[in-house]
């Protein structure tokens, strides 16, 4: 079945420094690529989404560049800000199974300290 | 004003007893879902609703039946809770049920089995 690879657990940076969370997949089918984040107390939100092999998408700073040879779609920021600190998760939708269901991953804990 | 109304937000609950977690949505959307946030596993897909009927059902177990008594309406009846059910458990829903559709997500009831 699909599966999605994240970094684990915990990243913490210094505030400026830049960011990169790293996501991989397994699939047999073609599929879209997201990334969601979730904020304290927060329900969960589109950041990024992409189907397009090496083509760079961005949003709100951050940007992810799906590369199928690798089936990879890192998530980087060149500069981090205290207000990025979230649990991101990276998740893949089938195509070929068109029921809306993601596959996700584990979840990075991103932590930006001053 | 949150969109995807989930209630309640936090349900203690004792071993064998019956939980009815309740989601409304007011986005026009015609694909509903339930999925699953375990301690130490990600977002778990649970169920897949279009225009009010079953898509897809990735539940093991009949304990977990959706219930959707109006288009945007999709409950979650639990049955002989167990404390393995512990999760907090999002509603979300897309404007249709395709593979490149954002999911847009509910804060989440945070269910507790003792």
């Amino acid at each position: 079945g699909d599966s999605v690879t994240q970094t684990e657990g915990l990243v913490t940076l210094t505030e400026g420094l830049p960011v990169m969370l790293n996501c991989t997949y397994q699939t047999a089918y073609s599929t879209f690529l997201f990334w969601y984040v979730q904020h304290l107390n927060e329900a969960p939100k589109l950041l990024l989404k992409s189907s397009t092999d090496n083509k760079r998408t961005e949003h709100q700073g951050f940007h992810a560049t799906l590369h199928k040879s690798s089936s990879s779609f890192h998530l980087q920021k060149s500069s981090a800000q205290l207000s990025d600190s979230a649990l991101y998760y990276c998740a893949l939708a089938n195509t070929g199974a068109n029921t809306g269901k993601l596959t996700f991953g584990h979840g990075t804990i991103l932590r930006v300290h001053p | 004003d949150p969109k995807i109304i989930q209630k309640p937000k936090y349900l203690v609950a004792v071993t064998g007893s019956e939980k009815i977690l309740i989601c409304e949505q007011y986005l026009g959307h015609n694909a509903m879902y339930w999925y699953r946030q375990s301690a130490k596993k990600p977002l778990e897909f649970m169920f897949s609703y279009s225009y009010q009927k079953l898509m897809d059902n990735q539940t093991a177990s009949s304990r977990f039946q959706p219930q959707s008594s109006k288009k945007n309406h999709l409950d979650l009846q639990i049955t002989a809770l167990k404390p393995d059910d512990s999760a907090t458990y999002f509603c979300a829903s897309s404007q249709d049920r395709v593979s490149n559709e954002r999911l847009f997500f509910g804060h989440g009831t945070k269910l507790s089995v003792l």
